[in-house]
């Protein structure tokens, strides 16, 4: 079992419709997560963290935790086309950051 | 604002040379950090500092070397260039104790012919 699994996408959405993108990881010792965008050609960008079950919201973005079920989403609210870019989920494993390797989400204009 | 930036967007070098890739960070970070990335393998971990003159491996350490003098800066050494080593090079901090929110620089692409 992969350390965190993203399906790869593409995901497509329309434009104005909500974005859901999913995250499993397997350390159930695991304590922080994270939410990065990437932009093709450019860096990652961390978006969200999330530490505690349940919800955080900021702005049209929404992190959703479950340790139990061992799984963190994203939701993007309204979405744009500018949302178009692969998104990374991200777990901490001991002392470092273990990177999934992204779903590719593209915002149907 | 957390500031990492790199030394280079872009660089070609060719195979057998000796490649310097710089990063420097602005918010007082403790961790420092080296990736690349691939198409379809993902981000792995080349090098990792948690303190200056400290080093550990990561996934993939062959063929690179680090260095870590200053607090601010890190570099990333490719002793001798081969085309496989041709990537996107990223390099991120972080400041929140171990395992926290990585912040990158704009990423480095490298060319070796």
């Amino acid at each position: 079992q992969k350390e965190v699994e993203q399906n790869s996408g593409p995901l497509s959405v329309p434009e104005g419709a909500i974005a859901s993108l999913n995250c499993t990881y397997s350390d159930r010792g695991s304590q922080s997560f994270f939410w990065y965008r990437q932009y093709s050609g450019k860096s990652p960008e961390l978006i969200m963290s999330i530490y505690s079950n349940g919800d955080k919201e900021d702005g049209r973005f929404t992190a959703q935790l479950n340790k139990a079920s061992q799984y963190v989403s994203l939701l993007i609210r309204d979405s744009q086309p500018s949302d178009s870019a692969t998104y990374l989920c991200a777990v901490n494993r001991d002392d470092k950051i273990i990177f999934g390797k992204g779903t590719r989400l593209h915002i149907l204009p | 604002d957390v500031k990492v930036t790199q030394s280079s967007r872009y660089l070609v070098k060719r195979t057998g040379e000796k490649v310097f890739l710089e990063c420097v960070q602005d918010m007082d970070h403790e961790n420092m950090f080296w990736y690349r990335q691939d198409p379809g393998l993902g981000l792995r971990l080349i090098y990792f500092s948690y303190d200056v003159k400290m080093k550990e491996k990561g996934d993939i350490p062959e063929g690179y070397s680090v260095s870590r003098e200053k607090k601010e800066r890190f570099s990333l050494i490719l002793e001798s260039a081969s085309t496989n080593q041709t990537s996107m090079y990223l390099c991120a901090s972080s400041g929140q104790g171990r395992g926290g929110e990585q912040f990158f620089g704009p990423g480095t692409r490298l060319t070796v012919l």
